[in-house]
C-alpha cells in the first residue's frame, strides 16, 4: 500500500528563519512526489515536484525540496521564512500507474513576525 | 481561463437526500479526480478520470458516483446521504498521466457539505 506521512501537524518559525516540513513516503516502486500550499478557505496549489533527476527541486515562492531515496524523505524547504507563508501544506506521492496519488494529513506552517 | 470551476460552494443535506456536485474546467485536461478533505485526514481520492467515457475507483469510493461525458465536466454524485459524507470536495484536473510522467494537479475552490 501507498502513503505519505507527514509527522508533525503544526510548525513554528520566525520570520526570516530557515523553514522545514516534513514528509516521508511509502511505495512500492519509483515514486513522484509533490508539494502543494493550501490557503484558508481555497483550493491547493501547487509548489514543486520531484520525477527524477537532480534530488533538489526548486519551486514557487522560494520553496525547495530534498529528495532522499534512503530515508524515503521528501522534505520542504526555505531560507528564509515570510509571514504570508503561513499555510497549510500537503506532500502527495504517486507510483505505479500514476493515475491515483496519496496525500498527507497536512502540516500547518505558522510564521511569526 | 476559468480553471477548475465547482457548484455549490456550500451545501446543506438531510441524510437519505441525493445531490450532485458539479466541477468544470477550461484546460482542456485529460486527468480529473475528486477528492475529500478532512480534518486530520488530508485529501483522500475518491474517483478519477482519465479522459471521456473512462472513471475509476480511488481510495474511498464507496457512497459515491461519477461519470466522463465530456473532457470539461466531471460531476460527483452522492445517491443517499450519510452523515459520514460531511466533509469538503475538491475536483482537480492535469494533463493525463502514465508512462509519459506525472504533472501537477489543478484545484477547484472546492465544496462544503453538511449531511445532517
Amino acid at each position: 500500500a501507498q502513503s505519505v506521512a507527514q509527522p508533525e501537524d503544526q510548525v513554528n518559525v520566525a520570520e526570516g528563519n530557515p523553514l522545514t516540513v516534513k514528509c516521508t513516503y511509502s511505495v512500492s516502486g519509483n515514486p513522484y512526489l509533490f508539494w502543494y500550499v493550501q490557503y484558508p478557505n481555497r483550493g491547493l496549489q501547487f509548489l514543486l515536484k520531484y520525477i527524477t533527476g537532480d534530488n533538489l527541486v526548486k519551486g514557487s515562492y522560494g520553496f525547495e525540496a530534498e529528495f532522499n531515496k534512503s530515508q524515503t524523505s521528501f522534505h520542504l524547504k526555505k531560507p528564509s521564512a515570510l509571514v504570508s507563508d503561513s499555510a497549510l501544506y500537503f506532500c502527495a506521492v504517486t507510483s505505479g500507474n500514476f493515475n491515483k496519488f496519496y496525500f498527507g494529513s497536512g502540516t500547518k506552517l505558522n510564521v511569526k513576525p | 481561463n476559468a480553471g477548475v470551476t465547482q457548484t455549490p460552494k456550500f451545501q446543506v443535506l438531510k441524510t437519505g437526500q441525493s445531490m450532485t456536485l458539479q466541477c468544470a474546467q477550461d484546460m482542456n485536461h485529460e486527468y480529473m479526480s475528486w477528492y475529500r478533505q478532512d480534518p486530520g485526514m488530508g485529501l483522500r481520492l475518491i474517483h478519477y478520470s482519465v479522459g471521456a467515457g473512462i472513471t475509476d475507483q480511488g481510495e474511498v469510493p464507496n457512497g459515491y458516483n461519477v461519470s466522463r461525458s465530456t473532457t470539461e465536466d466531471f460531476p460527483l454524485r452522492l445517491l443517499s446521504a450519510a452523515p459520514s459524507q460531511t466533509s469538503v470536495y475538491f475536483c482537480a484536473s492535469s494533463y493525463s498521466y502514465g508512462s509519459q510522467g506525472a504533472y501537477e494537479q489543478y484545484f477547484g475552490p472546492g465544496t462544503r457539505l453538511t449531511v445532517t
